[in-house]
């Protein structure tokens, strides 16, 4: 039972363009939700969060949004550029511990 | 600035055989966490140790050992390797409670 769910396991965008991941939850009781970005063969690293307090969080290019109704969170990078090209990882945290999602593959295209 | 540091990088064992992961952060956190990661899926988190002298199962722990040997190093030690757990593991730390996880680079893990 998959309680963080990446839909999407890749996603290409023209450079320049927005680039729009989603992530979908099922767990009421999370209390903040991350953004993580992986490159291969390194770890994940973080890149932006949100608390489930708010519906708006906004980091240079990066901003994510909480639908907490549809419990739905995305993740925005305006404008997309060639270096964002990675695995975006959504997570939900929860009594200590972090659940992750499958991934998005983000191709960026010159 | 290290952070978190993993050895060894690549490892290819026989079925039956075991081994140790590393682990080890130059952050001062208290709490470490050791992942595998498997295509198509996100990462699973094996054990935890959230501070010095603690540590926990998580979603995978069978066939795993942990050992929090002081606070900077948490071990992850395979007792008899199977062709299941070929995988990418990956060990990371946070403050205390904290979401903001930092990761080791990871080790590429084949069991043949």
């Amino acid at each position: 039972d998959q309680q963080v769910k990446q839909n999407s396991p890749s996603l290409s965008v023209q450079e320049g363009r927005i680039s729009i991941l989603n992530c979908d939850y099922t767990n009421s009781m999370f209390d903040y939700f991350l953004w993580y970005k992986k490159y291969p063969a390194e770890g994940p690293t973080f890149l932006i969060s949100i608390s489930s307090i708010k519906d708006k969080n906004e980091d240079g290019r990066f901003t994510v949004f909480l639908n907490k109704s549809a419990k739905h969170l995305s993740l925005h990078i305006v404008p997309s550029q060639p270096g964002d090209s990675a695995v975006y990882f959504c997570a939900a945290y929860s009594n200590y511990q972090l659940i992750w999602g499958a991934g998005t593959k983000l191709i960026i295209k010159p | 600035n290290a952070g978190v540091t993993q050895t060894p990088k690549f490892q290819v064992l026989k079925t039956g055989q075991s081994m140790t992961l590393q682990c080890a952060q130059d952050m001062n956190h208290n709490s470490m966490y050791w992942y595998r990661q498997d295509p198509g899926m996100g990462l699973r988190l094996i054990y935890y140790s959230a501070s010095e002298g603690t540590t926990d199962k998580g979603e995978v722990p069978n066939g795993y050992n942990v050992s929090r040997l002081n606070k900077r190093e948490f071990s992850l030690r395979l007792e008899s390797a199977a062709p299941s757990q070929t995988s990418v593991y990956f060990c990371a730390s946070s403050e205390a409670g904290g979401a903001g996880y930092t990761f080791g680079s990871g080790t590429r893990l084949t069991v043949v």
